[in-house]
């Protein structure tokens, strides 16, 4: 069974900062990796799609990286802000696992000015 | 296109009654997923959809809850009867034909069972 687990659970930086999401899988196995968002009371917003033949992906100030063998993925936000904060939540879908994704348990990133 | 529309937005019940969640997918999407997500237990997969056809419904919890989709546009999650420990989120999601591309949620519904 696919699990998913993020770290830090919760992240306080100042206004500025650059930093590191992690996100890490227990089956290598997987198709590819999302990476979401979600804001208080709202809903999950799509900020990168990363296949599995790829290393990395970039939007932006976001830039993902997949290492697939080891089980990892980390986001990295560049020039933190406060409008940054929310649940940051990553995503995978599973090789032979139809269509669906596993959640991670999210971090909860918090940039104050 | 105006993105994955859920309703109710909220919605407070009775215990026992009987709960009727919608959902209308992104025009052209061939997926469409329904997700529950509580503070213990994260977001979890309830049940998924290709083309209107029912694919994976193993995290369906109960014969309590009961979904379909009787057209590309519309879908359907029913809780019958509710019970407060079903009080959640419940969100809508869908994607295109393909696994390599992005899934898109809805605002999702806040379900309380009093």
């Amino acid at each position: 069974k696919q699990e998913v687990t993020q770290i830090p659970a919760a992240l306080s930086v100042p206004e500025g900062e650059n930093l590191v999401l992690n996100c890490s899988f227990t089956d290598s196995a997987i198709y590819n990796l999302q990476w979401f968002r979600q804001d208080p009371g709202k809903g999950l917003t799509s900020l990168l799609l990363i296949q599995s033949s790829q290393r990395e992906q970039t939007s932006g100030r976001l830039n993902a990286s997949l290492d697939k063998s080891s089980g990892r993925s980390t986001l990295y936000i560049a020039a933190s802000q406060p409008g940054d904060s929310a649940t940051y939540l990553c995503a995978v879908r599973r090789t032979g696992g139809g269509n669906k994704l596993t959640f991670g348990t999210g971090t909860q990133l918090k940039v104050e000015l | 296109d105006a993105g994955v529309i859920q309703s109710p937005r909220h919605e407070v019940t009775e215990m026992g009654q009987e709960v009727t969640l919608r959902c209308k997918p992104i025009s052209g999407h061939d997926y469409l997923f329904w997700y529950r997500q509580t503070m213990m237990r994260g977001l979890e997969l309830l049940i998924y959809f290709n083309n209107n056809v029912p694919i994976d419904d193993s995290g369906m919890p109960e014969d309590r809850f009961s979904a379909k989709m009787p057209n590309a546009s519309f879908s359907t999650l029913k809780i019958q009867p509710s019970e407060p420990r079903d009080s959640a989120v419940y969100f809508c999601a869908s994607s295109g034909a393909y696994r390599d591309t992005e899934a898109f949620f809805g605002q999702g519904t806040r379900l309380t069972v009093v």
